[in-house]
């Protein structure tokens, strides 16, 4: 069984650039979760989905973050435009239902924002 | 609000036992689950616990007090490959998920 796939694994802007990170959840997999993970810190959930409805993003920066899951499936994340503290790594991970029980993550986006 | 506490560090010597605890602070609690991630890595999950007790996989154990808001992770048989961060996450009402800072685990040969 394929794992979550994530790219890119790198990204490195200017502050005020636009980036997009794009996921794809485990085949099957109807959660899908997007987090930020600051060195040193635990993950902080920005945004979750539910098939393609959004049931959490109560975390999400929405002046300049966005996320969008089409067709229930793959997911992209924006940031745009981008701040020196949005350096982090970002993280994907989706489960098979709604109980957040069993979280699987993708390799992540480093992103460093300069 | 919402919170949880690990310890920051936790150093053991290989073949011994350690158990690294984490305390929560919610409204609406659903499940505690454990995640290791090495350096460079990304989280892999562990273990859950919705009920109290004790659930066992291998060499890892996770265990839940819900009226105490307590859980801990054992690992057994420490090995050096077990060096790596461990969160505690909480799965809370609105299906949102709470995870810890981390707890660094050493083990020393």
């Amino acid at each position: 069984e394929a794992g979550v796939a994530q790219s890119p694994r790198y990204k490195i802007i200017e502050k005020r650039q636009s980036v997009a990170f794009w996921c794809n959840p485990i085949s099957g997999h109807a959660t899908l979760y997007w987090y930020q993970q600051i060195l040193g810190q635990g993950p902080k959930l920005l945004i979750q989905f539910q098939n393609n409805g959004v049931v959490d993003d109560s975390q999400l920066p929405k002046d300049r973050f966005s996320a969008e899951r089409l067709k229930g499936v793959d997911s992209t994340l924006k940031i745009q435009p981008a701040k020196l503290e949005d350096s982090a790594v970002y993280l994907c991970a989706s489960s098979q239902g709604q109980r957040n029980d069993a979280q699987y993550f993708g390799p992540g986006t480093r992103l460093t924002v300069l | 609000g919402q919170s949880l506490e690990q310890p920051s560090e936790v150093t053991a010597v290989e073949g011994a036992i350690v158990q690294i605890n984490c305390t929560y602070q919610t409204s609406g609690f659903y499940g505690l689950s454990w995640y290791q991630q090495h350096d460079g890595g990304a989280p892999t999950f562990l273990s859950y616990n919705a009920l109290d007790g004790l659930e066992e996989t291998g060499r890892f154990s996770s265990f839940l007090s819900r009226s105490d808001s307590y859980g801990y992770l054992l690992l057994q048989e420490l090995q050096m490959k077990d060096s790596a961060s461990y969160f505690c996450a909480i799965y809370t009402g609105g299906f949102k998920t709470i995870f810890g800072a981390g707890t660094r685990l050493f083990v020393k040969a």
